[in-house]
C-alpha cells in the first residue's frame, strides 16, 4: 500500500519569497514521485518526477524536489515565487506503474504581490 | 500534438437524469484513466483502460457508474440516474506503455453539477 501526506492545504508566500510545499510518503516498495500542478480551471500537469536516478530533481518553471529516503519525503521548492505560480500542487507516489498513482490531498499556492 | 480532449467542459442537470462525459485521448497512449475530484474527497480513480479493455473498475461508486471505451479514441463515462452528490470535476488522463511510472497526460476535465 502506498499513500502521500501533503502538509498544509494552503500556503502564502509573497512575490520574490521562497516556495516550499511539503510531501511525505509511504510506500512498501521503492517508490516513484511526482509533482502535478493544476490552474484555474485546468486540468494537472506533470511539474516532475523522481523515479530512482538522481536525489534532486529539477521540473518546469524553477521549481525542483528532493528525495529524501531518511525522511520519506519529497519537498518541492522554488527560490523566487511569481504571480503566475498560484495553482494547486499535489504529490503523487507510484509503485512504478501508472495505474497505481496516489495523490496527495493537495496544496493550494497562494502568491501575494 | 492535440491533448486529452474532454466534453462538456460544464454541464448542469437535475437529479435523476443521464448525464454522458466524453474523452477523446492522446493518439497513440493505450491507457486511459477517469478521475474524480472533490473538495471532500480530492483525486480518485474511478476505472482505468488498457487497450480499449477496462482493467480496473473498482473506484466506481456505484452501478449508477459505468464507462466503456469503443475504440482507441474514444471513452465515455455514463451516470444513470444522476444524484447531487454526483458534483464533480472529472478527469480522463491517457498514457503509453506499460511500464510507465506514472506520468499522465489530463484533459481540462468536466465539471458536472447536479442540482
Amino acid at each position: 500500500a502506498q499513500s502521500v501526506t501533503q502538509l498544509g492545504s494552503h500556503v502564502s508566500v509573497s512575490e520574490g519569497a521562497l516556495v516550499l510545499l511539503r510531501c511525505n510518503y509511504s510506500s512498501s516498495v521503492p517508490p516513484y514521485l511526482f509533482w502535478y500542478v493544476q490552474y484555474p480551471n485546468q486540468g494537472l500537469q506533470l511539474l516532475l518526477k523522481y523515479t530512482s536516478a538522481a536525489t534532486l530533481v529539477k521540473g518546469i518553471n524553477g521549481f525542483e524536489a528532493e528525495f529524501k529516503k531518511s525522511e520519506t519525503s519529497f519537498h518541492l521548492t522554488k527560490p523566487s515565487a511569481h504571480m503566475s505560480d498560484a495553482a494547486e500542487y499535489f504529490c503523487a507516489v507510484s509503485d512504478g506503474s501508472a495505474r497505481q498513482l496516489t495523490f496527495g490531498s493537495g496544496t493550494q499556492l497562494t502568491v501575494l504581490p | 500534438d492535440a491533448g486529452v480532449i474532454q466534453s462538456p467542459r460544464h454541464e448542469v442537470t437535475e437529479m435523476g437524469q443521464e448525464v454522458t462525459l466524453r474523452c477523446k485521448p492522446i493518439s497513440g497512449h493505450d491507457y486511459l484513466f477517469w478521475y474524480r475530484q472533490t473538495m471532500m474527497r480530492g483525486l480518485e480513480l474511478l476505472i482505468y483502460f488498457n487497450n480499449n479493455v477496462p482493467i480496473d473498475d473498482s473506484g466506481m461508486p456505484e452501478d449508477r457508474f459505468s464507462a466503456k471505451m469503443p475504440n482507441a479514441s474514444f471513452s465515455t463515462l455514463k451516470i444513470q440516474p444522476s444524484e447531487p452528490r454526483d458534483s464533480a470535476v472529472y478527469f480522463c488522463a491517457s498514457t503509453e506503455g506499460q511500464y510507465n511510472t506514472g506520468e499522465l497526460f489530463f484533459g481540462e476535465g468536466s465539471r458536472l453539477t447536479v442540482l
